[in-house]
């Protein structure tokens, strides 16, 4: 069985500094991806990123890097220069990749605060 | 087109009503799936769509009958609800290919109230 682990429930940071989110994940399988989604207070999952687990570089997508390590199983979200609009709930999450349509599995999240 | 649309967008419904939540992707997903959320908490898988073929269903009660008539659209049938469904819905959609990256699209959800 897969499992996500996000041991913050909340984070504070100061605008335009950069926040680490941690994830750490249990899974057997050996084809997986993990991703990132944030949820702001209107209710809407938006995907940041994503990480298969073969992929040897970390992922980036704009002012959002993933920290992949593998044999620590963990996926930490490094967000750089904070703005007050990512202030949000944030969801680590993963998906088995042997099959098409395995669901995600979430972590508990972790609220981020931006702060002027 | 990158976009799950979900309607209603709120809905508050009595615990004899019938209602249905709609979800709709014309992205060419074949997978689409059925979230609940509660207030603080992650989303909870309830159903997953396969090709238009219930492929998973976490034990949900029977009072959420789910329905895929094509493969844009995913429907969500509620009768006889209890106040402790009152959750966001979310909705979702993949592709269905093995050992690639398939990304879930959500819909902005539906806010249920159960009175």
């Amino acid at each position: 069985a897969q499992k996500i682990t996000q041991t913050q429930p909340g984070m504070f940071v100061q605008e335009k500094e950069a926040v680490t989110l941690d994830c750490t994940y249990d899974t057997s399988d050996q084809s997986y991806g993990l991703f990132w989604y944030k949820q702001p207070s209107s209710g809407e999952m938006i995907f940041l990123i994503y990480q298969g687990s073969y992929d040897e570089q970390n992922a980036t997508e704009g002012r959002y890097s993933l920290n992949f390590q593998k044999a620590r199983k963990s996926a930490n979200l490094v967000i750089s220069a904070s703005q007050l609009g990512d202030s949000a709930m944030y969801f680590c999450a993963m998906r088995e990749e042997t099959s098409g349509n395995t669901p995600l599995v979430f972590g508990k999240g972790t609220r981020l605060s931006v702060i002027a | 087109d990158t976009e799950v649309t979900q309607t209603p967008k709120h809905l508050v419904m009595g615990m004899t009503n019938k209602k249905s939540l709609k979800c709709e992707q014309h992205m060419g997903h074949r997978a689409m799936y059925w979230y609940k959320q509660k207030a603080k908490k992650p989303p909870e898988l309830m159903f997953v769509y396969s090709y238009e073929k219930l492929s998973i269903n976490e034990s949900v009660p029977s009072r959420f009958s789910p329905e895929c008539p094509n493969s844009s659209l995913l429907n969500l049938h509620l009768h006889a609800l209890q106040p402790e469904d009152s959750a966001l819905y979310l909705c979702a959609s993949s592709g269905v290919l093995a050992g690639t990256y398939n990304e879930q699209f959500f819909g902005p959800g539906t806010r249920l109230t159960v009175l």
